[in-house]
């Protein structure tokens, strides 16, 4: 239990351009999930909390218009990265909070996706 | 705000040896102490977990410390194998909603 699955895996695009990024929680429902992004050789930075069926919150420094989030239901968010320029390439990780059999919330992250702008 | 210190930034061990990490927090009310284990190009995948209301937690070869008082935890690896080279990440839980800040990556390497 508690797999995430993010798609897709990678995309390349030009600059100027819009790319949506899936997570699903497969097995679970979550009405959270987090949105993280990752630098290479660096750690993991949250961008936002996700929320199912409400605004998604921001985490300071982070463009809400840039980065668009929606939380259609309780397996599915997604970020939208508009006019992405280069220096939005990144690697982008979404996870979402599981209960089970651990106690309390632990969150499972997705595989990523690299996004790289040309 | 919210900080996570993670030390050594580059481990390497003997196959056989032990390996430990140790990290920092800044937050008095954090309550949950993730580790993660990362290959290149993939997601986090969690190894061992603690909670505030307990001081060590084991799991076969991996064991995991926390000292409240001096608001740090350690991640304890015996018996490495090839296997366990990786990127480690140590988190602590913030505010509400079960949000995570991380430290910044130990790259754990295992010698054969």
């Amino acid at each position: 239990g508690a797999v995430v699955s993010q798609h897709p895996s990678r995309v390349i695009c030009k600059s100027g351009t819009s790319v949506k990024i899936e997570c699903r929680s497969l097995d679970f429902q979550a009405t959270t999930m987090f949105w993280y992004r990752q630098f290479p050789k660096q750690s993991l930075m949250l961008m936002a909390t996700s929320n199912e069926g409400s605004k998604a919150t921001y985490e300071q420094g982070v463009e809400k218009d840039k980065f668009l989030i929606n939380h259609a239901s309780l397996t599915l968010s997604t970020l939208t990265v508009t006019s992405a320029h280069p220096e939005d390439s990144s690697f982008y990780i979404c996870s979402a909070p599981f209960s089970g059999t651990r106690g309390g919330d632990t969150q499972y992250f997705g595989p990523g996706t690299r996004l790289t702008v040309l | 705000g919210e900080n996570v210190e993670q030390h050594p930034s580059t481990l390497s061990v003997q196959e056989g040896d032990s390996a430990v990490i140790k990290c920092t927090y800044s937050d008095s009310a954090s309550n949950y102490f993730p580790w993660y284990k990362q290959e290149l190009g993939k997601g986090p995948q969690l190894i061992i977990d603690i909670r505030s209301n307990v001081g060590e937690k084991k799991d076969q070869r991996i064991a995991v410390t926390l000292n409240k008082t001096a608001k740090h935890f350690s991640l304890h690896i015996t018996e490495t194998q090839p296997e366990d080279s990786a990127v480690y990440f140590c988190a602590a839980s913030f505010g509400r909603g079960n949000k995570l800040v991380f430290g910044a990556g130990t790259i754990l390497r295992v010698k054969s």
